[in-house]
Order: C-alpha cells, then structure tokens, then sequence
C-alpha cells in the first residue's frame, strides 16, 4: 500500500514569494490534514478536511494560507506572500473516517523563507 | 480545548536500559484515543503505540507499553532494551473519540540512546 505522497521535499524562497505544497493521501482515506511544525516543537493542525468539505481551519492564518482538496482526494497548501516565521516542515497526514484514530504521515515539506 | 503536555524535553538511556516519558493532558471528554508517535530525523511520523480511553488495561507493543492513568490524565510511555534505533522525538497525542477527529499533539522528547 503506497504511503502519504508531499512534494516538493524541499524549498528555498525569499519573503514576501509565494509557494505551494502538494499532498496526495493513502488512497480511500477520506480525512487530510496539513500541520505546521516548526523546529523544536510539535506539529500544529493547519486545517482538517473531510472528502472535499473543511472540517477545522481554526488556526489557519488565512490572511496569507489557503488549501483546497479538490475531488476530495489530493490537497494543495499554498502561502502567499511567505513571512520569515513561515519557515517549518509542512505534514501531511491522511486517516480513514471513524477509524480507531491512526493517522499516516507523509515525510514532510521544509520550508525555507530567507 | 484539549492540551497535552510532555514536560521532559530531552532524555537519553543506555542501550539495552529502560526509558520512561511522560506525558500529561487535560480534557472535559470521556472517551478519546492517546497515541504516542515517533519521528525519526527523516521526519516521518510513525505510530508507535495507541490507547483507547475506555480500556483500562495498559496497550503493549513489544519492547513498548504504557502506563495510561485516567484519572490523573496521565499516559507516560516504557521503553524496555532501548536500541540505538529508538532515538528519535517522541510525540504524545490526543485525539477525540467522534467530533472534528483532530490529533492534538505535545512539544516532543527527544530521545537518545547512548552505545
């Protein structure tokens, strides 16, 4: 069974550039997560959907982040414009509704803002 | 809102010795699932244990069990024959039992295992 996909693995931009991060979850789970972790701390849930539908962007700074999962299975993480506090590595994680609770991670995004 | 506290930010054990971290949370539910996740310095997380919360017995995993105390909202994790392969940050999680499903995690303990 193919894992959590993210990509890119890697980025380096300037303040005030935009980027995106992609994600495509285990195939069939219908909840994704993308959670921000900055060094030295545990991971922070950005937003939570549910097949395509948002379930919690609570801490979303939605001023400069959005997501989308379209067709409800892969998700886009975009930041636009970038702040130096931006910097972290972008999780992906993916779980099927209801389930006992496991969650799936993908390796991760690290993001650079210089 | 549901907090999970992870008081010990680093910790080390010998190879082959037994490790404990801990781990407290707070919550006004009854019912809801701990986890404890392990992140290698490649970064992927993975489940290293689970506990449901109406399950009084302790979950084991091999080399690794846990001493969930629900009263006390207390869930610390026993790592027995540490190996050099344990060293990693490990994660104490919440998540709810029904509701939004989030996983709410502590600041992390790393972990290192001296040869």
């Amino acid at each position: 069974e193919a894992g959590v996909a993210q990509s890119p693995r890697y980025k380096i931009i300037e303040k005030r550039q935009s980027v995106a991060f992609w994600c495509n979850p285990i195939s069939g789970h219908a909840t994704l997560y993308w959670y921000q972790q900055i060094l030295g701390q545990g991971p922070k849930l950005l937003i939570q959907f549910q097949n395509n539908g948002v379930v919690d962007d609570s801490q979303l700074p939605k001023d400069r982040f959005s997501a989308e999962r379209l067709k409800g299975v892969d998700s886009t993480l975009k930041i636009q414009p970038a702040k130096l506090e931006d910097s972290a590595v972008y999780l992906c994680a993916s779980s099927l509704s209801g389930s006992a609770g496991e969650l799936f991670f993908g390796e991760g995004s690290r993001l650079t803002v210089l | 809102a549901q907090t999970v506290t992870q008081s010990q930010p680093e910790m080390s054990v010998q190879e082959a010795e037994t490790v404990t971290l801990s781990c407290t949370y707070d919550t006004s539910e009854s019912d809801y699932y701990l986890f404890w996740y392990k992140q290698p310095p490649s970064r992927q997380m993975i489940l290293v244990i689970r506990q449901e919360a109406y399950k009084q017995q302790n979950a084991t995993e091999n080399r690794f069990s846990v001493n969930f105390q629900k009263a006390a909202k207390s869930f610390s994790l026993k790592i027995s024959d540490s190996q050099l392969g344990d060293a990693a940050m490990y994660f104490c999680a919440y998540r709810s039992r029904g509701g939004s499903e989030k996983l709410v995690f502590g600041k992390g303990t790393k972990l290192t295992v001296n040869p």
